[in-house]
């Protein structure tokens, strides 16, 4: 079983749906929470950074984290055809390391 | 913001030859900087953990004396792919840690460096 669990995709949205992207994860000494945004071809980008349960909003963007459940979402209001990309969730325990361990990555369209 | 550089961003290069990727942390100090591996659809995967001034960390199955890891100074780190082979044709993304951020944990991208061995 792999630590971090998300659907691959594609997941297709028509402009303005609201979008939901999941991860699960089966270590529960995973404290930090992150969502990358990766266009093709690119690095990722930082979208969401959460530490510990409990919800988070930035603009159209909110994540959110239930540890009890060890799922995490990224939702996204208002969705528009930028916004097309692979979504990665990241997570890390609190150590030195600081190692990252990312989901598969969520492939997105939205349809205009 | 923190930004990070790669370069090249991308390279062609002949079976046993050794190609080096560099990776800068431009306006901040990076304790710690980590490159990652990503196949076209695929997520990425840590190759090794590389801190200032000591021997990189490298994860099971990545051999080091392929991948070596060079972590000279606070804001440059570099990989070199030693006698490069066509399955070696990947996709190297490095991170850089921002060490003493409110968020220790954030890693900060490169822009990546596609890799392909002919």
């Amino acid at each position: 079983q792999k630590e971090v669990e998300q659907d691959p995709g594609p997941l297709s949205v028509p402009e303005g749906a609201i979008v939901s992207l999941n991860c699960t994860y089966s270590n529960s000494a995973f404290q930090y929470f992150m969502w990358y945004r990766q266009y093709s071809r690119k690095g990722p980008e930082l979208l969401m950074y959460t530490y510990s349960s409990g919800n988070k909003e930035d603009g159209r963007f909110t994540a959110q984290v239930d540890k009890s459940s060890k799922y995490i979402s990224l939702f996204i209001r208002d969705s528009q055809p930028s916004d097309s990309a692979t979504y990665l969730c990241a997570m890390s325990r609190m150590d030195s390391s600081y190692k990252l361990i990312f989901g598969s990555g969520t492939r997105l369209l939205v349809r205009p | 913001g923190a930004v990070v550089s790669q370069h090249p961003s991308r390279v062609i290069c002949k079976s046993g030859t050794s190609v080096k990727i560099e990776c800068r942390s431009l306006d901040f100090q990076a304790t710690t900087m980590f490159w990652y591996r990503q196949f076209p659809k695929k997520s990425l995967m840590l190759m090794a953990t590389s801190n200032e001034g000591s021997k990189a960390t490298y994860e099971q199955g990545v051999e080091k004396d392929k991948f070596l890891i060079n972590h000279a100074s606070l804001t440059l780190s570099t990989l070199t792919v030693t006698s490069a082979h066509p399955e070696d044709s990947s996709f190297y993304i490095c991170s850089a840690r921002l060490a003493g951020g409110p968020r220790g944990n954030e890693q900060f991208f490169g822009p990546g460096t596609r890799l392909t061995v002919l």
